[in-house]
């Protein structure tokens, strides 16, 4: 089944320690995302990519990086876990940058301790 | 700033009719978009304006005013099953998606 695929589920992680969660899509889509979800928030943009080889910053980048090295792989890395960092991640994907019309994965609940 | 306001939650009973409220104020605008999102699901698209006016696709529907920054989202003939949030989002004129923090709506039999 076509679609965007996240791992893991879910993620106990200490306090300063190194976590990549893993994004992967198979429908050739150019764009993807990293998203945040809190509690009383609207989504919010970690960071992009327009297409392979190429990614920008969004609204809360910091302590997060992201590489895009071919179309369907797009991991989020926290260099070093904050308790701030404890929320739900979305990868997302769209045909380009400029569709709103966006597939989400299932996301990763995270909590840093 | 750029800011999307929408109601945090609303209850409405089966079989009924909802209307849920969207308003915006963005830098430029190339689109409004409703998500659905179920409790510990991802969010999925549900519809797209772009010119003033009403879009239905079944059961649901969006209107659009952009001289108001105004939007709604009606569900007809509730069913339990459209329990969920309902995320609110316009592209501005960056083509980045701000997003409304969403409404839940609960349905009572």
């Amino acid at each position: 089944i076509a679609g965007i695929t996240q791992a893991p589920t879910s993620q106990i992680l200490a306090a300063g320690r190194r976590m990549t969660l893993r994004c992967t899509q198979d429908m050739r889509h150019n764009a993807m995302y990293w998203y945040r979800q809190d509690l009383g928030l609207g989504l919010r943009l970690i960071h992009y990519s327009n297409t392979a080889g190429t990614t920008g910053k969004g609204e809360v980048p910091d302590g997060y990086s992201v590489s895009r090295a071919n179309t369907d792989d797009f991991p989020l890395t926290l260099a070093s876990a904050v308790p701030s960092q404890t929320s739900v991640y979305f990868c997302a994907s769209s045909e380009t940058t400029n569709t709103g019309e966006l597939f989400f994965g299932e996301g990763s609940r995270l909590t840093v301790l | 700033g750029q800011n999307i306001d929408q109601p945090t939650e609303m209850t409405a009973t089966e079989g009924a009719i909802v209307q849920i409220n969207c308003t915006y104020q963005t830098s430029g605008f190339n689109g409004l978009f409703w998500y659905q999102q179920h409790a510990g699901e991802a969010p999925t698209f549900l519809s797209y304006n772009v010119l003033d006016g009403l879009e239905e696709k079944g059961r649901f529907s969006s209107f659009l005013s952009r001289s108001k920054g105004y939007s709604y989202l009606l569900l007809k003939e509730l069913q339990m099953k459209d329990s969920a949030s309902y995320l609110c989002a316009v592209m501005d004129s960056n083509y980045q998606l701000i997003w409304g923090a969403g409404t839940k709506l609960i349905i009572k039999p």
